[in-house]
């Protein structure tokens, strides 16, 4: 069965740097794209990138880029999402997600199907 | 804000039928790009529930259902359960002079009285 492990929770200070990792399971790692989705407390769902593990090329949402890297290592199965130049406003869980989903015959793409189970980092002085 | 706009929250009694809805514009819904929906229950990752704008995975019980039209979706439940007490996100894609990426709806509360 299709599983997304991730890393546990991290504490930084403002200015530091976080990575946290998603190790894939169950699948095809490189067949499906993996996205990376955090909620801030009590808020929604805010969506940060996408990555191919195939080729390695990254999409990210212009609020987060120049301050976010995604990365993948294919012989782990692993991909990884890291923010630099942490702020309190960071302070969220951080969910890696696999993109697509087929049923029938048909494939979509640019829909989330699998989660992880959420890193909850916390920026604090 | 969010680029899809849904109401922060929406009750109903058990048995009665709530809607949800999701509007968006013509770089996004309006441009014919999918809508998907997701069940957020307390403490949990989000589940999909509804994909491409009025399909259930296998498993999502039949009283939930999707629609779209022009630059907008909804999510319908009839026989309200109270496991249906949950966060409710809406997404899909959106493609403009800044970009194309994935988006998602602020979010709707629903609340089973």
């Amino acid at each position: 069965q299709v599983q997304l492990v991730q890393s546990g929770a991290e504490v930084k200070k403002p200015g530091a740097s976080v990575k946290v990792s998603c190790k894939a399971s169950g699948y095809t790692f490189t067949s499906y794209y993996m996205h990376w989705v955090r909620q801030a407390p009590g808020q929604g769902l805010e969506w940060m990138g996408i990555i191919n593990p195939s080729g390695g090329s990254t999409s990210y949402a212009q609020k987060f880029q120049g301050r976010v890297t995604m990365t993948r290592d294919t012989s782990t199965s692993t991909v990884y999402m890291e923010l630099s130049s942490l702020r309190s406003e960071d302070t969220a869980v951080y969910y890696c997600a696999r993109d697509g989903y087929c049923s029938g015959g048909s494939c979509y793409s640019d829909v989330i199907d699998y989660w992880g189970q959420g890193t909850l980092v916390t920026v604090s002085s | 804000q969010s680029v899809l706009t849904q109401p922060p929250s929406v009750s109903g009694a058990p048995g009665q039928r709530v809607t949800i809805s999701c509007t968006g514009s013509s770089s996004n819904i309006g441009a014919g790009y999918d809508v998907h929906w997701y069940q957020q229950l307390p403490g949990t990752a989000p589940k999909l529930l509804i994909y491409g704008n009025s399909n259930r995975p296998s498993g999502v019980p039949d009283r939930f259902s999707g629609s779209k039209s022009g630059t907008s979706a909804s999510l319908a439940i009839t026989g309200l359960q109270a496991e249906d007490e949950a966060d409710y996100y809406c997404q899909s894609y959106d493609s403009s002079l800044s970009g194309s990426h994935v988006v998602f709806g602020g979010g709707t509360k629903l609340t089973v009285l």
